[in-house]
């Protein structure tokens, strides 16, 4: 079945890194996903990463993906309070209807 | 390009009206997805359309629940009675083949 898990919160100080983790179920998943939610906003594309890779960077944002534990993470380096939000990772098949399954939600807050 | 855009914003309504909520997808994109957004729950993916036709609709939670797509520019949720327990934030997501979901800004839906 398919069940996407991450912790519910995470505080950090301004200017460390953050690292969100997720894990997941469905290994026949195609590419992983990680989403930001500001307060009263929908979900933002922050960067994916295809299933078959290891790691992906994308300026401050950096993805590890651990296939064979089935685990995700987004680290962030040098936290900014902007960064503070909610961090959805999802697994999606891929194909002409790339349907994703959300995990619960990561309440990152970054203190000043 | 103008995004997913969702209508209205913010309803509030008394229990037993009917509900209808709109979605206008980001031109060229062939799936649209509806989901909801509650504390309790998180994200639940309710139904998911390709081409206009609707895929898998197994998340729709009962029968007051339902949704058309009657072209490519433009879909409706509708919920009819409404309830307290249908209250939540109602997001609709846009997609091309093998790419990642843009979010439409939501819909908060109040029950009274």
């Amino acid at each position: 079945g398919e069940d996407v898990e991450q912790s519910l919160f995470l505080s950090v100080r301004e200017g460390d890194s953050s690292v969100i983790n997720c894990t997941y179920t469905d290994s026949s998943s195609t590419y992983l996903y990680w989403y930001k939610q500001e307060p009263g906003a929908g979900l933002q594309l922050l960067t994916y990463i295809f299933s078959n890779m290891d790691m992906k960077q994308d300026q401050r944002l950096t993805v590890l993906l651990n296939k064979k534990d089935k685990h995700l993470s987004l680290r962030i380096a040098d936290t900014q309070t902007g960064d503070s939000a909610i961090y959805f990772c999802a697994e999606g098949y891929g194909g002409a209807t790339n349907k994703l399954i959300f995990g619960t939600g990561t309440l990152l807050a970054v203190q000043p | 390009d103008a995004g997913v855009i969702q209508s209205p914003r913010h309803e509030v309504t008394e229990m037993g009206q009917e509900v209808t909520l709109r979605c206008k997808p980001i031109s060229g994109h062939n799936s649209l997805f509806w989901y909801r957004q509650t504390m309790m729950r998180g994200l639940e993916l309710l139904i998911y359309f390709n081409n206009n036709v609707p895929i898998d609709d197994s998340g729709m939670p009962e029968d007051r629940f339902s949704a058309k797509m009657p072209n490519a520019s433009f879909s409706t949720l509708k919920i009819q009675p409404s309830e307290p327990r249908d209250s939540a934030v109602y997001f609709c997501a846009s997609s091309a083949p093998d790419s990642p979901l843009h979010f439409g800004n939501g819909t908060r839906l109040t029950v009274t």
